[in-house]
């Protein structure tokens, strides 16, 4: 499989837990978040996403969570199960159509049934 | 995998051949791109496309080259293929750019020995 876990920060969470990743963005003038999902051997999944003039979005067991004062980006994962046993990315937009998005380096989360 | 396809799946060469990477959709978005992941460093942007025959360079474009002739195909080069070009290589695709949603296929893993 991939060794894009290689030295990442990881959280373990037993089955049926909620699990809470946290992320940290760098520019202030970030309009735009996303998080991923990555499977070993797979393509980041998109999960949710969530503009700058919101605050918390939620999706189907997951809750994504923007505090701008503080740059700080989270998402949670109701009880959480052995299928999300992954690799978690955040990513910021750095502007307009033309601009990219700008990836973390992801948290491993290990679900112990 | 969102209609996306990346050929080849895997593919080993040697240092200074040529080597090409396809990437094709069937979704009819307008932006595409080309990423490389690496343990420690999460996805980098090589190259993306905003349109037929419009391109631009990314965070690490140096040694790569790309053409996008039709909309459903974006093509990665790498014209002299070095070790530091051993990766997993990605391609995206998202309707509206840089505050949109992008969707990754499954990958490629090249390996230059």
């Amino acid at each position: 499989g991939e060794s894009v876990g290689l030295h990442l920060p990881t959280l373990s969470v037993q089955e049926g837990d909620n699990s809470i990743i946290n992320c940290a963005y760098s520019n202030s003038a970030s309009d735009y978040f996303i998080w991923y999902k990555q499977e070993s051997g797979k393509g980041p999944q998109f999960i949710i996403d969530i503009r700058s003039n919101m605050d918390k979005r939620q999706g189907q067991r997951v809750t994504v969570l923007l505090n701008k004062t503080v740059k700080h980006l989270s998402l949670q994962i109701a009880a959480t199960q052995p299928g999300d046993s992954a690799v978690y990315f955040c990513a910021e937009s750095n502007g307009g159509s033309q601009g990219n998005l700008i990836f973390g380096k992801g948290t491993k989360l290990s679900v112990k049934p | 995998d969102a209609g996306i396809t990346q050929s080849p799946r895997h593919k080993v060469t040697e240092t200074g051949t040529p080597v090409t990477l396809r990437c094709h959709q069937t979704e009819n978005h307008r932006y595409m791109y080309w990423y490389r992941q690496d343990p420690g460093h999460g996805l980098r942007l090589i190259h993306y496309s905003y349109g037929v025959k419009d391109t631009d360079k990314g965070e690490v474009s140096d040694g790569y080259s790309v053409s996008r002739s039709k909309t459903e195909d974006f093509l990665l080069t790498l014209e002299s293929a070095t070790s530091s070009q051993t990766s997993v290589y990605f391609c995206a695709i998202s309707p509206q750019g840089g505050t949109d949603i992008q969707y990754f296929g499954a990958g490629t893993r090249l390996s230059v020995l």
